[in-house]
C-alpha cells in the first residue's frame, strides 16, 4: 500500500534553509513524487515533481529558492533564503496504478 | 495561462445529490488527465479521482471513501469536468478542487460542499 510520511512541523528563521522530508511505504522507493505548498488560506500550489534520482522539474513561477532530492526511499523539499511567504502547509503526492496519495502535511514556520 | 474554474458547490443535506463543474482553459484538454481533490476544514488534502483523457482510454478511478457514491466525468466539445456527488455524508464537507495532471500540476480555487442538515 502507498503511504506517504511527513512531519507534522518544522520551523526556521528568516533567511535561514529548512529541508522537509517526505517517506515513501515500503515497496516504491522508486515512486516519483510531488510537492504542493498551500498558503494560508489559500488553494494549493504545485511546486515540483521529484524522481528518485533527485532530478526534478518546477512547477510556473517557482523560485530557484525551492529544490528537490532524494535518497532511497525519502524525498526532500529544501526553501533556501527563508521568507515569510514561505510560511505554509506542504504536501508531498505520490501515485500508482488506479491512485494517488498525498502525505499529512508538514507545517512550516518563520520564526 | 492554465485556468480551473470550480462551480456548484453548495448546502446539501446527508443523502442529497450535488453535480460540481469545472471548466478548464489555457490547455490542450482532450489530452488531460482530470483529478479532483478535497480538503475537509482543517485536514489535509484527500485525492477523490481521476478520469484519464479519451486517446488515453478514459479510465475512471475512485478513492475508497466515494467509490460507487461519486462519479466522475468529462466533455471535451466543451473542456468540462464533472463530479456527481450521491447519498452525501457529513464527512463530505470539504472544499473539492479541480486539478491536471499526474502528478498533479495546477489546482483550481475550489468550491465549497457541505452537508448538513
Amino acid at each position: 500500500q502507498l503511504v506517504l510520511t511527513q512531519s507534522p512541523s518544522a520551523s526556521a528563521s528568516l533567511g535561514a534553509s529548512i529541508k522537509l522530508t517526505c517517506t515513501l511505504s515500503s515497496g516504491h522507493s522508486s515512486n516519483a513524487i510531488a510537492w504542493h505548498q498551500q498558503q494560508p488560506e489559500k488553494g494549493p500550489r504545485y511546486l515540483m515533481k521529484l524522481n528518485s534520482d533527485g532530478s526534478h522539474s518546477k512547477g510556473d513561477g517557482v523560485p530557484d529558492r525551492f529544490s528537490g532530492s532524494s535518497s532511497g526511499a525519502e524525498r526532500y523539499l529544501t526553501i533556501s533564503s527563508l521568507q515569510s511567504e514561505d510560511e505554509a502547509d506542504y504536501y508531498c503526492q505520490a501515485w500508482d496504478t488506479g491512485v494517488q496519495v498525498f502525505g499529512t502535511g508538514t507545517k512550516v514556520t518563520v520564526l | 495561462e492554465v485556468q480551473l474554474v470550480e462551480s456548484g458547490g453548495g448546502l446539501v443535506k446527508p443523502g442529497g445529490s450535488l453535480r460540481l463543474s469545472c471548466a478548464a482553459s489555457g490547455f490542450t484538454f482532450t489530452n488531460a488527465w482530470m483529478n479532483w481533490v478535497r480538503q475537509a476544514p482543517g485536514k489535509g488534502l484527500e485525492w477523490v479521482g481521476r478520469i484519464k483523457s479519451k486517446p488515453a482510454g478514459g479510465t475512471i478511478d475512485y478513492a475508497a471513501p466515494v467509490n460507487a457514491r461519486f462519479t466522475i466525468s468529462r466533455d471535451d466539445s466543451t473542456n468540462t469536468v464533472y463530479l456527481q456527488m450521491n447519498s452525501l455524508k457529513t464527512e463530505d464537507t470539504a472544499v473539492y478542487y479541480c486539478t491536471t495532471g499526474t502528478p498533479i500540476d495546477y489546482w483550481g480555487q475550489g468550491t465549497l460542499v457541505t452537508v448538513s442538515s
